[in-house]
Protein backbone atom coordinates (compact mmCIF):
# COMPACT_ATOMS: atom_id res chain seq x y z
CA UNK A 1 0.00 0.00 0.00
CA UNK A 2 1.72 3.21 -0.72
CA UNK A 3 -1.37 5.89 0.76
CA UNK A 4 -0.76 7.72 3.50
CA UNK A 5 -0.08 5.48 6.52
CA UNK A 6 -1.71 6.57 10.23
CA UNK A 7 -0.57 4.30 13.50
CA UNK A 8 -2.46 3.80 15.40
CA UNK A 9 -5.99 3.71 14.22
CA UNK A 10 -7.95 3.30 17.25
CA UNK A 11 -6.79 4.87 20.65
CA UNK A 12 -8.55 5.12 24.04
CA UNK A 13 -6.58 6.72 27.01
CA UNK A 14 -7.29 8.68 30.03
CA UNK A 15 -7.77 11.97 30.73
CA UNK A 16 -4.42 13.74 31.88
CA UNK A 17 -2.54 10.88 29.65
CA UNK A 18 -0.12 11.78 26.48
CA UNK A 19 -0.84 10.61 23.11
CA UNK A 20 1.15 10.14 19.90
CA UNK A 21 0.21 9.09 16.86
CA UNK A 22 2.36 8.39 13.72
CA UNK A 23 2.14 9.68 10.01
CA UNK A 24 4.11 8.26 7.66
CA UNK A 25 3.17 10.03 3.91
CA UNK A 26 2.97 8.71 0.58
CA UNK A 27 7.13 8.85 -0.85
CA UNK A 28 8.76 11.53 -2.16
CA UNK A 29 6.07 14.05 -0.77
CA UNK A 30 7.23 16.74 0.61
CA UNK A 31 4.31 18.49 1.91
CA UNK A 32 2.86 16.76 5.31
CA UNK A 33 -0.25 18.24 6.91
CA UNK A 34 -2.27 17.21 9.81
CA UNK A 35 -6.27 17.52 10.67
CA UNK A 36 -8.47 17.43 13.48
CA UNK A 37 -12.19 16.01 12.42
CA UNK A 38 -14.58 16.36 15.43
CA UNK A 39 -18.11 14.05 15.29
CA UNK A 40 -20.37 15.96 13.00
CA UNK A 41 -17.63 18.43 11.73
CA UNK A 42 -15.62 18.35 8.43
CA UNK A 43 -11.74 18.35 9.30
CA UNK A 44 -9.93 21.73 10.91
CA UNK A 45 -6.34 22.80 10.11
CA UNK A 46 -3.67 21.41 12.65
CA UNK A 47 -0.21 22.56 10.96
CA UNK A 48 1.64 22.18 8.14
CA UNK A 49 5.04 20.47 6.82
CA UNK A 50 7.56 21.37 4.30
CA UNK A 51 10.41 18.88 4.85
CA UNK A 52 11.15 18.83 8.20
CA UNK A 53 10.21 22.74 8.65
CA UNK A 54 7.03 23.18 10.51
CA UNK A 55 5.78 26.10 8.48
CA UNK A 56 2.01 26.77 9.66
CA UNK A 57 0.33 26.54 12.99
CA UNK A 58 -3.75 26.58 13.58
CA UNK A 59 -4.99 28.46 16.83
CA UNK A 60 -5.92 25.51 17.49
CA UNK A 61 -2.99 23.81 18.31
CA UNK A 62 -2.74 24.68 21.53
CA UNK A 63 0.00 24.42 23.99
CA UNK A 64 -0.86 20.64 24.83
CA UNK A 65 0.05 19.86 21.10
CA UNK A 66 3.64 19.05 19.46
CA UNK A 67 4.24 17.98 15.99
CA UNK A 68 7.37 16.60 14.35
CA UNK A 69 9.12 15.84 11.32
CA UNK A 70 12.26 15.38 12.48
CA UNK A 71 13.62 13.76 9.40
CA UNK A 72 11.44 15.03 6.99
CA UNK A 73 9.72 11.91 6.17
CA UNK A 74 7.39 10.09 8.95
CA UNK A 75 5.92 12.48 11.63
CA UNK A 76 4.37 12.41 15.00
CA UNK A 77 1.08 14.35 16.51
CA UNK A 78 1.70 14.48 20.51
CA UNK A 79 -0.76 15.23 23.06
CA UNK A 80 -0.25 16.50 26.04
CA UNK A 81 -2.00 16.43 29.14
CA UNK A 82 -5.09 14.71 26.92
CA UNK A 83 -8.35 16.43 27.83
CA UNK A 84 -11.77 15.01 26.85
CA UNK A 85 -12.65 17.54 24.23
CA UNK A 86 -9.56 16.22 22.35
CA UNK A 87 -11.79 13.42 21.47
CA UNK A 88 -11.83 13.24 17.75
CA UNK A 89 -10.07 11.94 14.49
CA UNK A 90 -6.75 13.04 13.83
CA UNK A 91 -6.03 13.01 10.00
CA UNK A 92 -3.05 13.21 8.55
CA UNK A 93 -2.43 14.04 5.04
CA UNK A 94 0.37 14.75 2.17
CA UNK A 95 0.89 16.35 -1.38
CA UNK A 96 3.68 16.64 -3.75
CA UNK A 97 6.19 19.79 -4.05
CA UNK A 98 5.41 20.66 -7.61
CA UNK A 99 2.15 22.82 -8.38
CA UNK A 100 1.47 19.93 -10.81
CA UNK A 101 -2.16 18.86 -9.17
CA UNK A 102 -4.89 20.10 -6.66
CA UNK A 103 -4.81 16.86 -4.85
CA UNK A 104 -4.01 16.82 -1.01
CA UNK A 105 -3.67 12.69 0.11
CA UNK A 106 -5.62 11.52 3.43
CA UNK A 107 -4.76 8.89 5.68
CA UNK A 108 -7.69 6.71 7.44
CA UNK A 109 -7.23 8.87 10.29
CA UNK A 110 -6.55 8.02 14.40
CA UNK A 111 -9.45 8.08 16.09
CA UNK A 112 -8.76 9.19 20.14
CA UNK A 113 -11.52 9.09 22.72
CA UNK A 114 -10.05 10.58 25.95
CA UNK A 115 -12.31 9.17 28.81
CA UNK B 1 -11.64 34.68 5.37
CA UNK B 2 -13.12 31.60 3.54
CA UNK B 3 -15.88 29.45 4.77
CA UNK B 4 -18.02 26.74 3.56
CA UNK B 5 -21.55 26.19 3.64
CA UNK B 6 -23.32 22.56 3.37
CA UNK B 7 -26.94 23.13 4.23
CA UNK B 8 -27.48 19.29 3.92
CA UNK B 9 -26.32 17.36 6.91
CA UNK B 10 -28.38 13.85 5.05
CA UNK B 11 -29.84 12.90 2.12
CA UNK B 12 -31.14 10.04 0.37
CA UNK B 13 -31.25 8.90 -3.35
CA UNK B 14 -32.57 5.95 -4.64
CA UNK B 15 -30.07 3.25 -6.52
CA UNK B 16 -29.26 4.84 -9.84
CA UNK B 17 -30.43 7.75 -9.45
CA UNK B 18 -28.78 11.49 -9.59
CA UNK B 19 -28.50 13.18 -6.72
CA UNK B 20 -27.07 16.77 -6.01
CA UNK B 21 -25.14 18.20 -2.69
CA UNK B 22 -25.30 21.25 -2.52
CA UNK B 23 -22.30 23.74 -1.16
CA UNK B 24 -22.19 27.39 -1.40
CA UNK B 25 -18.82 29.23 -0.23
CA UNK B 26 -17.69 32.79 0.67
CA UNK B 27 -14.50 33.98 -0.41
CA UNK B 28 -13.23 37.47 -1.31
CA UNK B 29 -10.07 36.52 -3.01
CA UNK B 30 -10.64 36.30 -6.98
CA UNK B 31 -8.51 33.22 -7.21
CA UNK B 32 -9.55 29.82 -5.67
CA UNK B 33 -10.45 26.54 -6.26
CA UNK B 34 -13.34 23.97 -5.02
CA UNK B 35 -13.00 20.43 -4.11
CA UNK B 36 -15.15 17.66 -2.86
CA UNK B 37 -14.41 14.82 -0.79
CA UNK B 38 -15.88 11.87 0.09
CA UNK B 39 -15.59 10.25 3.67
CA UNK B 40 -17.07 6.38 4.25
CA UNK B 41 -17.05 4.88 7.58
CA UNK B 42 -13.20 3.87 7.08
CA UNK B 43 -12.31 7.80 7.62
CA UNK B 44 -10.18 8.06 5.06
CA UNK B 45 -10.76 11.36 2.72
CA UNK B 46 -10.89 10.41 -0.92
CA UNK B 47 -10.45 13.11 -3.55
CA UNK B 48 -13.38 13.31 -5.89
CA UNK B 49 -13.19 16.91 -8.08
CA UNK B 50 -11.65 19.93 -8.02
CA UNK B 51 -12.87 23.37 -9.54
CA UNK B 52 -10.54 26.12 -10.13
CA UNK B 53 -12.08 29.47 -10.12
CA UNK B 54 -11.02 30.09 -13.50
CA UNK B 55 -12.09 26.86 -14.77
CA UNK B 56 -14.24 27.88 -18.19
CA UNK B 57 -16.07 24.62 -18.07
CA UNK B 58 -17.82 22.48 -15.13
CA UNK B 59 -15.67 19.56 -14.24
CA UNK B 60 -16.76 16.24 -14.56
CA UNK B 61 -14.84 13.63 -12.85
CA UNK B 62 -16.70 9.88 -13.96
CA UNK B 63 -19.94 10.16 -12.51
CA UNK B 64 -19.11 13.22 -10.73
CA UNK B 65 -19.75 16.42 -11.81
CA UNK B 66 -19.63 19.92 -10.39
CA UNK B 67 -22.40 22.35 -11.13
CA UNK B 68 -20.10 25.44 -10.56
CA UNK B 69 -21.97 29.22 -10.33
CA UNK B 70 -19.16 31.65 -9.90
CA UNK B 71 -21.99 34.27 -9.53
CA UNK B 72 -24.50 32.76 -6.84
CA UNK B 73 -20.91 31.27 -4.86
CA UNK B 74 -21.96 27.71 -5.22
CA UNK B 75 -20.62 24.18 -6.44
CA UNK B 76 -22.57 21.72 -6.27
CA UNK B 77 -21.72 17.99 -6.37
CA UNK B 78 -23.83 16.06 -8.88
CA UNK B 79 -23.58 11.73 -8.71
CA UNK B 80 -25.17 9.94 -11.26
CA UNK B 81 -26.33 6.71 -11.86
CA UNK B 82 -25.92 6.35 -7.83
CA UNK B 83 -24.43 3.24 -6.33
CA UNK B 84 -24.40 1.74 -2.77
CA UNK B 85 -21.21 2.06 -2.30
CA UNK B 86 -21.74 5.89 -2.70
CA UNK B 87 -23.68 5.80 0.85
CA UNK B 88 -20.85 7.91 2.58
CA UNK B 89 -20.06 11.44 3.76
CA UNK B 90 -19.47 14.04 1.60
CA UNK B 91 -17.38 17.29 2.74
CA UNK B 92 -16.90 20.32 0.19
CA UNK B 93 -13.93 22.20 0.68
CA UNK B 94 -12.25 25.77 -0.48
CA UNK B 95 -8.03 25.90 -1.19
CA UNK B 96 -6.53 28.55 1.50
CA UNK B 97 -3.13 29.48 0.15
CA UNK B 98 0.10 28.81 2.61
CA UNK B 99 2.98 30.92 2.87
CA UNK B 100 4.60 28.90 -0.01
CA UNK B 101 3.10 27.63 -3.03
CA UNK B 102 1.25 24.82 -0.83
CA UNK B 103 -2.76 25.67 0.60
CA UNK B 104 -5.10 24.20 3.30
CA UNK B 105 -8.31 23.08 3.08
CA UNK B 106 -11.35 24.92 4.57
CA UNK B 107 -13.96 21.98 5.02
CA UNK B 108 -17.89 22.24 5.30
CA UNK B 109 -19.68 20.24 7.90
CA UNK B 110 -20.81 17.59 5.40
CA UNK B 111 -23.66 15.79 3.69
CA UNK B 112 -23.94 12.15 4.68
CA UNK B 113 -25.44 10.12 1.99
CA UNK B 114 -27.23 7.23 1.91
CA UNK B 115 -28.03 5.09 -1.62
CA UNK B 116 -31.30 3.09 -0.95
CA UNK B 117 -31.38 -0.29 -3.08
Amino acid sequence: DTGVSQDPRHKITKRGQNVTFRCDPISEHNRLYWYRQTLGQGPEFLTYFQNEAQLEKSRLLSDRFSAERPKGSFSTLEIQRTEQGDSAMYLCASSPDEYSGNTIYFGEGSWLTVV
Amino acid sequence: AQKITQTQPGMFVQEKEAVTLDCTYDTSDQSYGLFWYKQPSSGEMIFLIYQGSYDEQNATEGRYSLNFQKARKSANLVISASQLGDSAMYFCAMREDLMDSSYKLIFGSGTRLLVRP
